[in-house]
């Protein structure tokens, strides 16, 4: 079974200073993508970034990049010139290629953003 | 003009009792989910339809049962509440499965008494 691990339970960050968020995943498939969910205090959950796994380039979506290391089965995420609005909880998310799949998520980590 | 809707938005009630929530999309996709993140946020699948038909079924109750009327609509009932029931549920939706995005409703908060 897939598994996705977010070892940090909490990070914290100056507003404008850059902060990296880690995942690492286990997987057996070639096949597969990599989400990192948004969920600010709304609740609501909002797409940040995705990484399709056969691309070896590092997705990029404005202030936001992933460091995707396949061999490593690392995922992390940078967020530059962090703003007050960046607080919420992210979930890294791991999902098989392929029609009818699951997302399978990290268990969160919640950032703060320091005024 | 919200994308993916849940009714209510706060639910609570007794143990025991037999409650439904709504999810509606206005999207025009065809494949919905239903998720459940519990107390330490841990959020987890729980069914998936396309085009009305069950197609993710992951080991949960048969308390719990999905409903869809119509490709717009995935509605949760939950018989015989439990204390660990209690937790918030996502809707949401994806244009068809193999389209990568989800887009998640607000979340409807239940809490068990």
């Amino acid at each position: 079974a897939q598994t996705v691990t977010q070892s940090q339970p909490e990070m914290s960050v100056q507003e404008a200073e850059t902060v990296t968020l880690s995942c690492t995943y286990d997987t057996s498939e070639s096949d597969y993508y990599l989400f990192w969910y948004k969920q600010p205090p709304s609740r609501q959950m909002i797409l940040v970034i995705r990484q399709e796994a056969y691309k070896q380039q590092n997705a990029t979506e404005n202030r936001f990049s992933v460091n995707f290391q396949k061999a490593a089965k690392s995922f992390s995420l940078k967020i530059s010139d962090s703003q007050l609005g960046d607080a919420a909880m992210y979930f890294c998310a791991y999902r098989r290629g392929g029609g009818s799949e699951k997302l399978v998520f990290g268990k969160g980590m919640k950032l703060t953003v320091n005024p | 003009d919200t994308a993916v809707s849940q009714t209510p938005k706060y639910l609570v009630t007794q143990m025991g009792n037999d409650k439904s929530i709504k999810c509606e999309q206005n999207l025009g996709h065809d494949t919905m989910y239903w998720y459940k993140q519990d107390s330490k946020k841990f959020l987890k699948i729980m069914f998936s339809y396309n085009n009305k038909e069950l197609i993710i079924n992951e080991t949960v109750p048969n308390r719990f049962s999905p409903k869809s009327p119509d490709k717009a609509h995935l509605n949760l009932h939950i018989n015989s509440l439990e204390l660990g029931d209690s937790a918030v549920y996502f809707c949401a939706s994806s244009r068809d499965t193999l389209r990568l995005e989800q887009f998640f409703g607000p979340g409807t908060r239940l809490t068990v008494l």
